[in-house]
């Protein structure tokens, strides 16, 4: 079974500052990816940031990347120059590699409000 | 780009009555599709995995009979509840794999039912 840990419930930032969203997981298999979306009011899933396991260089897009440590097998998100467009629920989720890609566990979420 | 589209947005029906819920692949075709439940402030959990021409995947503690899924297209998959009770009043959300863009994973806007 897989399983994704968010511990953090809530997070709050100033804006233009730097936020980490942790997440920690659990799997047995060797082909696997993690993603983070993004959840705003409107409910939309959006999608953040991929990485996919097989891959030692951290994913980044934008002001958006990971800290991918796979021995320890956290995950966590490092948003930079925060915009108030960030606020969200942010969920970590996991899948598995081959026929069962597409089939996504997900973290707990952790709620972000970037104040002006 | 590619879009995953989902109707209704909302809706409310009585207690004891079945609705329905489609799911589609605006432009491109996707041979298998997943449906989540979210409940409010939590996270989505995965329901089943809906595949084109066979029967639907369900998760563990889902019950196939009260939520019943059909691919009969390469575009689109419904999910029906069936003889709807309060209890099953949620966000339903899909998502879909288009494989032209190295398995890019699209949610659609999500549904919210209502029992009354």
């Amino acid at each position: 079974a897989q399983t994704v840990t968010q511990s953090q419930p809530e997070m709050s930032v100033q804006e233009a500052e730097t936020v980490t969203l942790s997440c920690t997981y659990d799997t047995s298999e060797n082909n696997y990816y993690l993603f983070w979306y993004k959840q705003p009011p409107s409910r939309q899933m959006i999608l953040v940031i991929r990485q996919e396991a097989y891959k030692q260089q951290n994913a980044t897009e934008n002001r958006f990347s990971v800290n991918f440590q796979k021995a320890a097998k956290s995950f966590s998100l490092k948003i930079s120059d925060s915009q108030l467009g960030d606020t969200a629920m942010y969920f970590c989720a996991l899948g598995a590699g081959g026929t069962s890609y597409g089939k996504l566990t997900f973290g707990q979420g952790t709620i972000l409000t970037v104040h002006p | 780009g590619a879009v995953v589209s989902q109707h209704p947005s909302r809706v409310i029906c009585k207690s004891g009555t079945s609705v329905k819920i489609e799911c589609r692949s605006l432009d491109f075709q996707a041979t298998t599709m997943f449906w989540y439940r979210q409940f409010p402030k939590k996270s989505l959990m995965l329901m089943a995995t809906s595949n084109e021409g066979s029967k639907a995947t369900y998760e563990q503690g889902v019950e196939k009979d009260k939520f019943l899924i059909n691919h009969a297209s390469l575009t689109l998959s419904t999910l029906t509840v069936t003889s709807a009770h309060p209890e099953d009043s949620s966000f339903y959300i899909c998502s879909a794999m288009d494989g032209r863009s190295g398995n890019t994973i699209y949610f659609g806007e999500g549904s919210w039912l209502t029992v009354v």
